[in-house]
């Protein structure tokens, strides 16, 4: 295990649900990602953040809003999610503000949307 | 801007045979460069990393990866690839210039050793 938990790690939802994906991590780093894993594409950066502020925003739709509490938990907020979505979602942390500090990824969510 | 390129959607290579998984990038700057390995429902897993020095860099489960500036190249290799070994593997890169943190991911290689 790499130290970053997810919560689920499958879960179907509706087209007008809410949910909420929720990344813990205990290896107490302050910066947290999420990214998105789509079939035959590669990964998308959604979110960074870096002590809880949002520092990189890649044009991900409103649909999806982050939220990072503090230095160990981050939650990825769904609502109104179209099939399109449907996706593996990763989150990440790391250490330091260096370019060249490892990111150590969680096993991530297997998202569902009907 | 920061991008990298793996070629090859496939490897297969035969068990006890070494294995090369290829990566190219471009960056602007001085590249950093990762390469992560995902087992089937799993998330990625760290490998290696090249920041500097050694152009040849040794990594976890007795891989290795060779730097090239020249050929902008970073290669993952294995001397005698292992039938557990059959995953995706992703390259990355940061380039320093960007003081992005995020990476940059190639679209993966899928490594399948035969028995």
């Amino acid at each position: 295990e790499t130290g970053v938990t997810q919560t689920p790690r499958h879960l179907v939802m509706g087209m007008t649900n809410k949910k909420s994906l929720k990344c813990e991590q205990h290896l107490g780093h302050n910066a947290m990602y999420w990214y998105k894993q789509s079939a035959k594409k590669p990964l998308e950066l959604m979110f960074v953040y870096s002590l809880e502020e949002r520092v990189e925003n890649n044009s991900v739709p409103s649909r999806f809003s982050p939220e990072c509490p503090n230095s160990s938990h981050l939650f990825l907020h769904l609502h109104t999610l179209q099939p399109e979505d449907s996706a593996l979602y990763l989150c990440a942390s790391s250490q330091g503000q260096r370019e060249q500090e490892t990111q150590y990824f969680g096993p991530g969510t297997r998202l569902l949307v009907l | 801007a920061q991008s990298v390129a793996q070629p090859e959607d496939q490897v297969n290579v035969a068990e006890g045979n070494p294995l090369t998984v290829k990566c190219t990038y471009s960056v602007s700057g001085n590249p950093y460069l990762f390469w992560y390995v995902q087992y089937p429902n799993r998330g990625l897993q760290f490998l290696l990393k090249y920041i500097t020095g050694d152009n040849l860099v040794k990594g976890s489960y007795g891989f290795e990866a060779e730097f090239n500036k020249s050929q902008t190249s970073f290669h993952l290799k294995k001397p005698s690839a292992l039938v557990s070994d059959s995953a995706l593997y992703f390259c990355a890169v940061r380039d320093s210039d960007t003081g992005r943190r995020a990476l940059t991911f190639g679209s993966g290689t899928r490594l399948q050793v035969q028995p």
